[in-house]
């Protein structure tokens, strides 16, 4: 069954400095994999995806991830913090469902970024 | 383009009772997805609907149902209410024909049940 892990409930990191969230997943054919982050007190919104191509992956506000399937990871990168970083992030693969023959999109549990001034 | 709506954005109910819950998915949009959030377990994928039909669920009891309307709104129910329950409740909407699409959260139900 497709998976996803996020060894880290949460992260702390200086501003400035740069800063990565770890996801691992676990899927039955090829990853369809997206990063959201979600702001207190609102839904989630989206940064980036990776379907196919290059490993390196560029996203909103800075942001960017690196796809590694030897490692079955797609760790979030910052090359430099802010503050208003700070946030809940999300990892999430998208998988065929052997029931339903449809896709559905699971999430990780999250990790905690807080970004000290 | 206006963006998912959710509404209540807040409830608060008692055990045993019943609640709907309403979403509005961004015009055009014919997927509406369901997650329930909370602390411990994160978001849980609850079901998609697309054009009226239920594509997928997930590992919730049938207290949990749902449905969707010809204008692709969405509304999720919960019967005989559990302190459990208690969570926000986010609704996410995509045009739901390709596996790259990114999905369009609403800003959440909170439920609170006492």
């Amino acid at each position: 069954a497709q998976s996803v892990a996020q060894p880290e409930d949460q992260v702390n990191v200086a501003e400035g400095n740069p800063l990565t969230v770890k996801c691992t997943y676990s899927v039955s054919g090829n990853p369809y994999l997206f990063w959201y982050v979600q702001y207190p007190n609102r839904g989630l919104q989206f940064l980036l995806k990776y379907i196919t191509g290059d490993n390196l992956v560029k996203g909103s506000y800075g942001f960017e991830a690196e796809f590694n399937k030897s490692q079955t990871s797609f760790h979030l990168k910052k090359p430099s913090a802010l503050v208003s970083d700070s946030a809940l992030y999300f990892c999430a693969v998208r998988d065929l469902s052997i029931q339903t023959s449809y896709d559905k999109v699971i999430f990780g549990p999250g990790t905690s970024l807080s970004v000290i001034p | 383009k206006a963006g998912v709506t959710q509404t209540p954005r807040y409830l608060i109910k008692t055990r045993g009772q019943q609640v709907t819950l309403s979403c509005s998915p961004i015009s055009g949009h014919r997927s509406v997805s369901w997650y329930q959030q909370t602390p411990g377990q994160g978001l849980q994928f609850l079901f998609e609907y697309f054009s009226e039909t239920q594509r997928n669920k997930g590992n919730f009891p049938g207290r949990f149902s749902g449905r969707q309307f010809s204008n692709s709104r969405s509304e999720m129910n919960v019967s005989t209410l559990e302190l459990g329950d208690s969570a926000l409740y986010l609704c996410a909407s995509s045009a739901g024909t390709g596996r790259s699409e990114k999905l369009f959260f609403g800003s959440g139900t909170q439920l609170s049940v006492l």
